[in-house]
């Protein structure tokens, strides 16, 4: 069970957009169809944003949406605020009752 | 509204047993619309998933450290509990507990986390 992959890093200025990728295998993200995203500010837990690859949950906002093509699923932010400014990870059902995580991806707003 | 809490102790000797517990007030733990799990976070570093499991007692483990876990329930106190044997510094980690939705396969509750210090 490897991490999913995720750039390092991403920056966007107030007001622009900015996507987030997530690369796994066909044994976890190209295979099913519940990958999740969690945004986590310093030092606080992760808070689920995007479920089943482009659910959001009550209270999220309609600025964050999630895809998924083949084996790469997606976090896309638009209309970039200072407070999405975060680290953001992916995470997909890997088969048999596992999970896995991405490596998490720090969002800068400049 | 639903709240974890972790619970346990700050700072374990190397090769001891870590022992944590997620108390779940504001709900049952005992439905059948979820699962529970732990996951952990080193200083620095990424979430990994170390185990779930399901009111019933069925417990699921992350492959690379299944041999050292022990995921248990306690339905009559609304409780889970984690033990992680062997530990050595690596296990140095924030622990958290969370909800994990069955239909959906997210973690939609966590608990705030607890820091975990392996060293002599």
């Amino acid at each position: 069970q490897s991490a999913l992959t995720q750039p390092a890093s991403v920056s966007g200025s107030p007001g622009q957009s900015i996507t987030i990728s997530c690369t796994g295998s066909n044994s976890d993200v190209g295979g099913y169809d519940y990958v999740s995203w969690y945004q986590q500010h310093p030092g606080k837990a992760p808070k689920l944003m995007i479920y089943d690859v482009r659910k959001r949950p009550s209270g999220v906002s309609n600025r964050f949406s999630g895809s998924k093509s083949g084996n790469t699923a997606s976090l896309t932010i638009t209309g970039l605020q200072a407070e999405d400014e975060a680290d953001y990870y992916c995470c997909s059902y890997a088969g048999s009752s596992t999970w896995v995580f991405g490596g998490g991806t720090k969002l800068t707003v400049l | 509204q639903l709240q974890l809490q972790e619970s346990g102790p700050g700072l374990v000797k190397p090769s001891e047993t870590l022992s944590l517990t997620c108390t779940v007030s504001g709900g049952s733990i005992s439905s059948s619309n979820y699962y529970w799990g732990w996951i952990r976070q080193p200083p620095g570093k990424g979430l990994e998933w170390i185990g779930s499991m399901y009111y019933s007692g069925s417990t699921y483990y992350n492959p690379s450290l299944k041999s050292r876990v022990t995921i248990s329930v306690d339905t009559s106190n609304n409780l889970f509990s984690l033990r992680l044997s062997s530990l050595t510094a690596a296990d140095t980690a924030v622990y958290y507990c969370a909800r994990l939705l069955s239909d959906d396969d997210a973690f939609d509750v966590w608990g705030q986390g607890t820091m975990v210090t392996v060293s002599s």
